[in-house]
């Protein structure tokens, strides 16, 4: 039962090309992230989104675009891919509480991306 | 902003010994710290966590870390290292909206790459 899933794990394509990774959580939770990891190994935020709503856009290209059909799912379409986009893209999820942090950030496996 | 240190790039230790793996952040409220672990080619696993209480907190694996709030640190330890832990540890902080609703925006560090020898 993983409770955080992403497909594909393993994505080689050219660039120029449009793809999209997949995302499902069954956690119950209402808010999804996708994180990118760099070479270097550097996680960063990209999108936060909370019951289907953006609520994290950490100044990514426009050619990434988040998609959260239900609270469930967050899928990432990547247009015009650049040798710049190889990374580890990571999707997570949480239940956002008020008042603080009641719960952690539950992450998937992550997928690679490798443009060329 | 927030952010997260992480001084050692690479740590090797022999089997058995113990560890402790540093990290520092820097962020003007209270902080919710985290470690999380990556195995080659794996995702993050949750190793720990600190939201407030108890500034020593235990983990899976036989971690635990302690938060030192005069020293900005949130060190991980293990008492005697297993092969298995080989991994690259990252250590992050959370990011609570002040508006009331928690943000849910992690800062990670640099990752440490942890090497086990037999």
């Amino acid at each position: 039962d993983t409770a955080v899933s992403q497909t594909p794990k393993y994505l080689v394509t050219q660039m120029g090309n449009d793809k999209s990774i997949k995302c499902e959580q069954n956690l119950g939770h209402d808010t999804m992230y996708w994180y990118k990891q760099d070479s270097k190994k550097f996680l960063k935020i990209m999108f936060s989104y909370n019951n289907k709503e953006l609520i994290i856009n950490e100044t990514v290209p426009n050619r990434f675009s988040p998609k959260s059909p239900d609270k469930a799912h967050l899928n990432l379409h990547i247009n015009s891919l650049e040798l710049g986009d190889s990374a580890v893209y990571f999707c997570a999820s949480s239940q956002r509480l008020p008042g603080g942090w009641g719960n952690t950030i539950y992450f998937g496996e992550g997928s690679w991306l490798t443009v060329v | 902003a927030q952010s997260v240190t992480q001084p050692d790039i690479h740590i090797t230790v022999s089997e058995g010994a113990s560890l402790e793996l540093r990290c520092n952040y820097s962020y003007g409220a209270t902080p919710y710290l985290f470690w999380y672990v990556q195995s080659p080619g794996q995702g993050l696993q949750l190793l720990l966590k600190y939201f407030s209480g108890d500034t020593l907190v235990q983990g899976i694996k036989g971690f635990e870390a302690e938060f030192k709030r005069s020293q900005s640190s949130f060190n991980l330890r293990k008492p005697s290292v297993h092969w298995s832990d080989a991994a690259e540890y990252f250590c992050a902080v959370g990011v609570f909206n002040a508006g009331g609703t928690s943000y849910g925006k992690l800062t990670f560090g640099q990752g440490t790459i942890l090497t086990v020898h037999p």
